[in-house]
């Protein structure tokens, strides 16, 4: 069964601080990796998306990483600010097919001043 | 190029009654995903149409769920005789092509009292 799992399920960071969130993930065969963040009560928005290629994805302040290997992505959140509290999916595609993607839980990021 | 339109933000329902949410996607997409997020979950694929066709509705409910998208007018998802576990936040999706980033509305809310 394709499944991503996500941890933590929940953090708070201080304003400035860096913070990594994990993704592990289960589904075969496996074509890309997507990293949305959903602000509360809004829609998820795509930050950054991988193939099985790609090692690492930057994008501002947001880098993500994959080991296709072990089947891990992270994403890396660095000199965090307010703006950055949500939660981060982590989304896994089996073969580029939209209807096809698996979800995990998210992370929930909570950045205080 | 305005994003994708969801309508009603919220909808509050009785047991028994109809509910019918709107979905109005990106200029020039034609691909329509809907997905359900339970309170505290991930995002669950229910359905993936193009125009006038649905591809995959392998994560909808049999029963008094129903989608369509047609040659004019917003994909509508329509849920008959709701019960109060058919309460959720309801995302759409509409991408250019199935291989395409998905580019998320902003939801509806439905509350079944």
């Amino acid at each position: 069964k394709n499944q991503v799992e996500q941890s933590p399920q929940s953090l708070i960071i201080l304003e400035g601080k860096n913070c990594t969130l994990q993704c592990n993930y289960t589904v075969s065969p496996f074509s890309n990796l997507r990293w949305y963040k959903q602000d509360t009560g809004r829609g998820p928005v795509s930050l950054t998306i991988m193939t099985f290629s790609e090692n690492t994805k930057s994008n501002g302040r947001y880098t993500a990483t994959l080991d296709a290997d072990t089947k891990q992505s992270s994403l890396h959140i660095t000199a965090s600010q307010l703006s950055d509290s949500a939660s981060y999916i982590c989304v896994v595609s089996p073969n580029n097919a939209g209807n096809m993607l698996t979800f995990g839980g998210g992370t929930r990021l909570m950045v205080k001043p | 190029n305005a994003g994708v339109m969801q309508n009603p933000r919220h909808l509050v329902r009785r047991r028994g009654q109809e509910a019918r949410l709107r979905c109005s996607p990106m200029k020039g997409h034609s691909h329509v995903y809907w997905y359900r997020q339970l309170p505290e979950e991930g995002l669950k694929f229910m359905v993936y149409l193009q125009k006038e066709n649905i591809i995959d509705e392998s994560g909808m409910p049999k029963e008094r769920f129903s989608a369509e998208f047609p040659k004019e007018g917003p994909s509508i998802l329509r849920i008959q005789q709701v019960v109060r576990g058919d309460s959720a936040a309801y995302f759409c999706a509409s991408s250019p092509a199935i291989q395409e980033t998905q580019y998320f509305g902003p939801g509806t809310r439905l509350l079944v009292l």
